[in-house]
């Protein structure tokens, strides 16, 4: 089973700035086979990255994925009130489909 | 649009078990594979089970095999999860969730909103 490692836990930031998201795998992910969630409080996780760095339908270009084999990384560019939430990285090339831990963004 | 609307949640002792259904609409049902995945209290995700498109594959976590069934029916376009032998750890939100595409390795595109299961004596 391929764990997955997201770092920090949490990530405490303004709006506007920066935010760099970290997802570390055990083993190499399959074919770059790395998605990235979104989820509120109370709401389900939305797809934002699939393929390490595609945008989902309707997913802003603040947002944008990079990495491979074995570190990927979710950066989103300037921060909007809207974007503080929990982040979790998934790999889907390997069974079984596993998630990381999550990263919170939350208002510094 | 697509929509997930699960069912069947609620509170169940121990060694109990419970039906959940997923009615899916706004895209076609027959050609994708569908997922169950879970989330413990304050916890994060748990990819829970999963059956291709026409049914012919199911694969399921090792937390929940021998325990947990699922099951589609193409011409009501819903999807099921039948849990058994019910345990404190199963008490979770269980989401329905569309696979990418037709088989196993697919990423999840769309989400219900979830069905609430509470294991408790």
């Amino acid at each position: 089973e391929i764990v997955l490692t997201q770092s920090p836990g949490t990530l405490s930031l303004s709006p506007g700035e920066r935010a760099t998201l970290s997802c570390r795998a055990s083993q190499s992910v399959d074919s770059s086979y790395l998605a990235w969630y979104q989820q509120k409080p109370g709401q389900a996780p939305r797809l934002l990255i699939y393929g390490t760095s595609s945008r989902a339908t309707g997913i802003p270009d603040r947002f944008s994925g990079s990495g491979s084999g074995t570190d990927f990384t979710l950066t989103i560019s300037r921060l909007e009130p809207e974007d503080f939430a929990v982040y979790y990285c998934q790999q889907y090339g390997s069974s079984p489909l596993t998630f990381g831990g999550g990263t919170k963004v939350e208002i510094k | 649009q697509v929509q997930l609307v699960e069912s069947g949640g609620g509170v169940v002792q121990p060694g109990g078990s419970l039906r959940l259904s997923c009615a899916a609409s706004g895209f076609t049902f027959t050609t994708y594979g569908m997922h169950w995945v879970r989330q413990a209290p304050g916890k994060g995700l748990e990819w829970v089970a999963f059956i291709r498109y026409d049914g012919a594959n199911k694969y399921y976590a090792d937390s929940v095999k021998g325990r947990f069934t699922i099951s589609r029916d193409n011409s009501k376009s819903t999807l099921y999860l039948q849990m058994n032998s019910l345990r404190a750890e199963d008490t979770a939100v269980y989401y329905c969730a569309k696979g990418s595409g037709s088989y196993y390795k697919y990423f999840f595109d769309y989400w219900g909103q979830g069905t609430l299961v509470t294991v408790s004596s």
